[in-house]
């Protein structure tokens, strides 16, 4: 089972930062946290990840909170482009599998 | 740089045929290797994966089997594919040290 949980959906109004929570309560100390998007019927596409310090992209910023419970996936400036299910992963350590839950489905609206 | 490729990108298939799905990674070696499932709107479902050649772990039993018969190759299969295994399947490969994984465009299952 996947070890996170997110909301099941989430909408944004284009141009406004998209603010994407994320629950991890039982990440192990090892694991990193992991975000990817998938855009409807193509394959996942890795967004960014982190352990426990903030992190930005091009793509994102990732802002974990100091207990690593949980994390937060900004889209800076969202775009119509940006409409997809988006998917929090905790991953790392000595698995092997990378497993993903039913993720937050981004509606970014004009 | 690394690329992944998985082929065909459709398939439409007759119940009880055989399923052979292949996937190559190109510039990189001893990748972690993985098959998923995505079922008409539904999530992603771990299938297999893999940390090296003749390494297979299973997550969900079922009428699929995957092979490694090299290092950077990844088969996925079926002996007698039933409806039910319809589906939008996506291989994908990570590098051995808790790094990002990459997914290859999928392929499109249709069991008729």
């Amino acid at each position: 089972d996947a070890k996170t949980t997110q909301p099941p959906s989430m909408d944004c109004a284009e141009g406004r930062a998209a603010n994407l929570p994320c629950n991890h309560s039982t990440i192990s100390g090892n694991e990193y946290v992991y975000w990817y998007r998938q855009i409807h019927s193509q394959g996942p596409q890795y967004i960014i990840h982190g352990l426990k310090n903030n992190e930005t992209n091009e793509m994102a910023s990732l802002i974990i909170t100091e207990d690593r419970k949980s994390s937060t996936l900004i889209l800076p400036h969202a775009t119509l482009r940006d409409t997809a299910v988006y998917y929090c992963i905790v991953y790392g350590g000595s698995q092997g599998n990378l497993i993903f839950g039913k993720g937050t489905k981004l509606s970014v609206k004009p | 740089s690394q690329t992944i490729h998985q082929w065909p990108a459709t398939l439409v298939q007759p119940v009880g045929s055989p399923l052979s799905l292949e996937c190559t990674v190109e510039g990189t070696s001893n990748p972690n290797l993985y098959w998923y499932r995505q079922a008409a709107g539904r999530g992603l479902q771990l299938l297999f994966y893999s940390v090296g050649i003749g390494q297979i772990s299973s997550e969900v039993p079922q009428n699929l089997s995957a092979s490694r018969p090299q290092d950077r190759q990844f088969i996925l299969s079926s002996k007698k594919l039933l409806l039910s295994d319809s589906g939008f399947y996506l291989c994908a490969w990570s590098g051995t040290r808790r790094t990002e994984a990459f997914f290859g465009q999928g392929t499109r299952l249709t069991v008729v």
